[in-house]
């Protein structure tokens, strides 16, 4: 079965502190994303990337940054983490953009910011 | 910009109640329109999906037709059933001219099926 794993269903941290939060998948799908999901709001799109070493940003960058050094993983970075960033973040990743497939989703990370 | 909008929730049916939730779109070019579903603490499935004008998707007994013409992805089911209650989210996909593809996303509508 294929898989989008995040690395922590629940994570809190302080005000200030850097976070990285880790996905990986094992289906050797070039694309991959990050979404933050907020009540009324949605799935927001943060950075998406298309290729190893691509990134791209989304509808909602601020704040965040992505790094993806390999294929099957990308990671989430909260520089200098706040209170507004609380939310719950989803992983996905899906296979070559010119084929039209779904996307494959995590199991989400509730960060709490203290 | 492109955009999906939803009926917002909750909805609340009785079992075997038919139901419809309504989605319409925004978009330049030609998106892919998608059905996700989330069950409570769990990520996004896809549900069903349609690439093209008038294509039906259809899963598990919901179906939505793509409607260029009113630019609208409704999704439907006959009966639904208890263990349909999840948040269901519309939402399209166009491809990048840069590279790439995203995927946009309605607000998402919270149903409840009660016995």
């Amino acid at each position: 079965d294929v898989k989008v794993t995040q690395s922590s269903r629940y994570l809190v941290k302080r005000t200030g502190e850097k976070v990285f939060l880790e996905c990986v998948q094992d289906m050797d799908h070039e694309n991959m994303f990050w979404y933050r999901q907020d009540p009324g709001l949605g799935l927001r799109l943060i950075y998406f990337s298309y290729d190893v070493k691509m990134k791209e940003k989304g509808d909602i960058p601020e704040g965040y940054s992505v790094s993806r050094e390999k294929k099957e993983r990308f990671s989430l970075i909260l520089e200098s983490a706040s209170t507004n960033q609380t939310s719950m973040y989803l992983c996905a990743s899906s296979p070559d953009s010119l084929q039209d497939y779904g996307y494959t989703f995590g199991s989400g990370t509730r960060l709490t910011v203290v | 910009g492109d955009s999906v909008t939803q009926m917002e929730g909750p909805v609340t049916l009785s079992e075997e109640a038919f139901l419809t939730i309504n989605c319409t779109y925004t978009a330049t070019g030609y998106p892919s329109l998608f059905w996700y579903v989330q069950y409570p603490g769990e990520g996004l499935q896809l549900l069903l999906k349609a690439t093209k004008a008038d294509d039906k998707g259809s899963n598990k007994g919901f179906e939505a037709t793509y409607r260029k013409e009113t630019t609208s992805f409704h999704l439907e089911k006959g009966s639904v059933q208890v263990s349909d209650s999840a948040v269901y989210f519309c939402a399209l996909r166009l491809i990048l001219t840069g590279g790439g593809n995203k995927l946009t996303f309605g607000t998402g509508t919270q149903l409840k099926v009660e016995l």
